[in-house]
């Protein structure tokens, strides 16, 4: 089973806008991170948040973690068409390799 | 630095039939990872080696599927017989240390099974 939940499961938006996604997990973690896929491609590392870490920032991108409600989001402001892609959020429990998420598809309109 | 490499990119074979993937991941890096992508849905372990063994193959269908890492570097992944429901993107990644830190992925190989 997942561990990961994003949501939405796909968002569209026009350029310029801000798009968040949220991620939801079930266990303790000691980081949770962001990848992006764009189609027919690999994941890209985008950021990594540490359990002790409330917010992270990385050019327009910022990320929040709530561990008491186990929840994490990206916000990705002033979208790009470039941006458009599916984004996952991945957890690591200590106890085995990254677990992903359904991902969010994310489609930018120019 | 170079990326992940894998090939092929693409593989069409017919149920039953046995398939093969390599990876080779960046240079320096101990752990390797093998994901699998069913369409619509997020990468799912396979298997996971450090160095030249195995750290967790807890997820992988070990009557069919079957990997190994040479000398700790180079890795495949082999289905053997492969079935319809095997269709889906095979993710190699690899990162510096063990589990936790930051993946790098390779672009995957596109498998069909008619």
């Amino acid at each position: 089973s997942q561990q990961g939940e994003e949501d939405p499961q796909a968002l569209s938006i026009q350029e310029g806008e801000n798009a968040t996604m949220n991620c939801s997990y079930k266990t303790s973690i000691n980081n949770l991170q962001w990848y992006r896929q764009n189609s027919g491609r690999g994941l890209v590392h985008l950021i990594l948040i540490r359990s002790n870490e409330r917010e992270k920032h990385s050019g327009r991108l910022r990320v929040t973690l709530d561990t008491s409600k186990k929840s994490s989001s990206l916000l990705i402001t002033a979208s790009r068409a470039a941006d458009t892609a599916s984004y996952f959020c991945a957890t690591d429990t200590g106890r085995r390799a990254l677990t992903f998420g359904s991902g969010t598809r994310l489609q930018v309109q120019p | 630095e170079a990326g992940v490499a894998q090939s092929p990119r693409y593989k069409i074979i017919e149920k039953r039939q046995s398939v093969a993937f390599w990876c080779n991941p960046i240079s320096g890096h101990a752990t390797l990872y093998w994901y699998q992508q069913i369409l619509g849905q997020g990468p799912k372990l396979l298997i996971q080696f450090q160095n030249n063994g195995v750290v967790d193959d807890s997820q992988l269908p070990k009557d069919r599927f079957s990997a190994e890492r040479l000398k700790g570097v180079d890795s495949t992944l082999k289905i053997q017989p492969a079935k319809l429901e095997d269709s889906a993107v095979y993710l190699c990644a690899s990162s510096f240390g063990g589990a936790g830190e930051k993946l790098f992925f390779g672009s995957g190989t596109q498998l069909s099974v008619l």
